[in-house]
């Protein structure tokens, strides 16, 4: 089956800092997310990205399905990014069904 | 976006009971889904929830473990049987539609612990 990757598992930032968050998947896809996974355990949509570059405030993600990878760029961090950051991909033959990464965990001091 | 509500939010259960979670959509969807989280671990689906069928399980899965049901567009429960510890997870919800391009949308997720 398809493989998801996420890189780096975990990430530690000091606030204001900026980063940028990776996703690889193996095989053609139909659709592509990004989420926040806060605290508490909600998932929180980011992005619905299957290709190209989108912008929501100090958040940012590109897609390259052709070369099968996903960025996800956090800017000026605060404490309330901490969390869990999925990505999430449908296969092209898998019926809406999401398979997701394994995430990055990030914590960003103040 | 889509709204969902997801009851309970979350529940301590004895091993041998079962408990079922409830999903409510605010509009009608296309898909529903049912995913379950581990401790410290990513989102497995369980489940496609179909509207008026038996639900599609994914490997590792069965009916008898976890029933399904969806009656309408806007509605499905869950069910964890004979729940042991190894049960002890998130269990989120999740739709999708085509007048949104099939994104998908969570509920807030049910936590789960058996004892």
């Amino acid at each position: 089956g398809i493989q998801v990757e996420q890189s780096p598992p975990d990430l530690i930032l000091q606030e204001g800092a900026n980063s940028t968050l990776r996703c690889n998947f193996s095989d053609s896809v139909n659709n592509l997310q990004w989420f926040h996974q806060n605290p508490w355990g909600q998932l929180i949509n980011l992005f619905y990205i299957p290709s190209g570059t989108k912008q929501n405030g100090r958040l940012s993600a590109t897609t390259v399905a052709t070369e099968r990878y996903s960025l996800l760029y956090i800017s000026s961090s605060q404490t309330t990014d901490s969390g869990v950051y999925f990505c999430a991909v449908e296969r092209v033959d898998s019926s809406y069904k999401l398979i997701f990464g394994s995430g990055t965990r990030l914590l960003v001091r103040p | 976006s889509a709204v969902i509500s997801q009851k309970p939010s979350r529940d301590i259960c004895q091993r041998g009971t079962s408990l079922t979670i409830q999903c409510q959509v605010d509009s009608q969807v296309t898909m529903m889904f049912w995913y379950r989280q581990q401790p410290g671990q990513s989102l497995t689906l369980i489940a496609t929830a179909n509207q008026g069928s038996e639900a599609t399980y994914e490997s590792g899965f069965v009916i008898d473990k976890f029933p399904i049901s969806r009656p309408n567009l806007t509605f499905s429960t869950l069910t964890v049987s004979n729940m042991s510890p190894e049960d002890s997870s998130i269990y989120l919800c999740s739709a999708a539609s085509t007048d949104r391009s099939y994104e998908a949308f969570f509920g807030q997720g049910t936590r789960l612990t058996v004892v």
